[in-house]
């Protein structure tokens, strides 16, 4: 059964700072991996989607890697901002199942 | 586009009760999907659907049913509500290999 680990559980970082958000998983039979934002009271927001095949994916300041021979995702965040405040959460997709299966997330504060 | 939609945003139930919680999406996604998040469980999968009438169950269906009869739609059905069905809901959509979008929850409250 896959399992999804996210560490830390939390983190707080200076405004400015760069930071790594680190995410594994079990089985490294996956189709693709998925960075998600979760805001207090929130629903998810896709930030980057890695396929399989893929060893990484940049969008403005967030960068995901992923090495799949290893079970390891990181998401690389720059010049943090306050905004950058949230619940962020690693998802993998099985073998082109569309299912889901998450971790449960590093609370990140950035502080002004 | 509105995205993915659902209704409520809050209920609260009496245990034996039943609702639907209601989910649509308007991007002419194939896969639907619905989960709960729990505090220190993370979001699990209850049920999905890879097309209109097509369902299948996810890691926690027990107390739950779905249908699929449009594209658009994806109803969760909770059949006799009891208290572990607290919880946050969430519904999501995508098209085959593409992120998922989330819609913004259901919160239930089971007395």
């Amino acid at each position: 059964k896959q399992e999804v680990t996210q560490i830390p559980a939390a983190l707080s970082v200076p405004e400015g700072e760069n930071l790594v958000l680190n995410c594994s998983f079990t089985d490294s039979a996956i189709y693709n991996l998925q960075w998600f934002r979760q805001d207090p009271g929130k629903g998810l927001t896709s930030l980057l989607l890695i396929q399989s095949s893929q060893r990484e994916q940049t969008s403005g300041r967030l960068n995901a890697s992923l090495d799949k021979s290893s079970g390891r995702s990181t998401l690389y965040i720059a010049a943090s901002q306050p905004g950058d405040s949230a619940t962020y959460l690693c998802a993998v997709e099985q073998g082109g199942s569309e299912k889901l299966v998450f971790g449960k997330g590093t609370k990140l504060t950035v502080n002004p | 586009n509105a995205g993915v939609t659902q209704t409520p945003k809050f209920q609260v139930l009496k245990t034996g009760q039943s609702m639907t919680l209601q989910c649509a999406q308007d991007m002419n996604h194939e896969y639907m999907s619905w989960y709960r998040q729990d505090p220190g469980m993370g979001l699990r999968l209850i049920h999905y659907s890879v097309g209109a009438g097509i369902t299948d169950q996810g890691e926690v269906p027990n107390g739950y049913n779905v249908s699929r009869s449009t594209t658009e739609d994806f109803p969760l059905r909770l059949l006799s509500a009891a208290p572990s069905q607290t919880s946050v809901y969430f519904c999501a959509s995508s098209s085959v290999g593409g992120r998922q979008y989330f819609g913004p929850g259901t919160r239930l409250t089971v007395l």
